[in-house]
């Protein structure tokens, strides 16, 4: 069990630009998440996976973002036309399955120049 | 109202003391119940995972849920400097939804 992976550590990038994430799960974890923490917050649910269907969505999530965990190992977030209030740091977590504890990644911190 | 409220801190203590964190939350379905430690830069920690009303105790860490009063509690004994960190009280519907942490000093 080597825990949930998270890369890059930080990105940073201009305003418009496109980015992209990627969590490696817990091996044999089912579930996938995806969160987003801004300074002095708690987390917020952004969406999830049972292994590689995508089963809800956030209204956090707008139709720039999109996430996806093909043939349900490990999993991408891509924000297109970043702007500054992106800036956070994305978390992944992954489960065995429903209910049991998530396990979270260090996440990976998003700042927009 | 936020589904979970927290006191944002900082609470400050002494080594030694014992540390009582709380948070309150508003849907009374919700069954189950975790704390989570968070040091600067990481991740969040599972600490205590608890179904339903009572107690639960490990090591130094006991958690308490009072579903009647929707209250849900951590208690540290015998604080550490280490403990310095953010205890995120979280419920779990079909996803998790966190407060917004209580931020703990242990000096």
């Amino acid at each position: 069990d080597t825990g949930v992976s998270q890369d890059p550590r930080h990105k940073i990038t201009k305003r418009g630009q496109n980015v992209t994430f990627r969590c490696d799960p817990i091996s044999e974890h089912n579930r996938l998440y995806w969160y987003r923490q801004t300074l002095g917050q708690g987390p917020e649910f952004l969406t999830y996976f049972q292994n590689e269907a995508q089963l809800e969505k956030s209204r956090l999530l707008s139709d720039r973002f999109s996430a996806e965990r093909p043939k349900g190992s490990f999993s991408t977030l891509e924000i297109q036309r970043t702007e500054q209030g992106d800036s956070a740091m994305y978390l992944c977590a992954s489960s065995l399955v429903k209910d049991q504890p998530q396990h979270f990644g260090d996440g990976t911190r998003l700042s927009i120049l | 109202q936020k589904e979970v409220e927290q006191d944002p801190g900082p609470l400050s203590v002494p080594e030694g003391a014992i540390v009582s964190l709380n948070c309150t939350y508003s849907n009374s379905a919700f069954q189950y119940f975790m704390w989570y430690r968070q040091y600067s830069r990481k991740g969040p920690e599972l600490l205590m995972y608890t179904y339903s009303s009572g107690n639960k105790e490990d090591g130094r860490f006991t958690a308490q849920v009072d579903k009647s009063s929707k209250y849900i509690s951590l208690f540290i004994r015998d604080s550490q400097p280490s403990d310095s960190a953010t205890y995120l009280c979280v419920v779990n519907d079909s996803t998790l939804t966190f407060g917004k942490g209580t931020m703990l000093l242990v000096s």
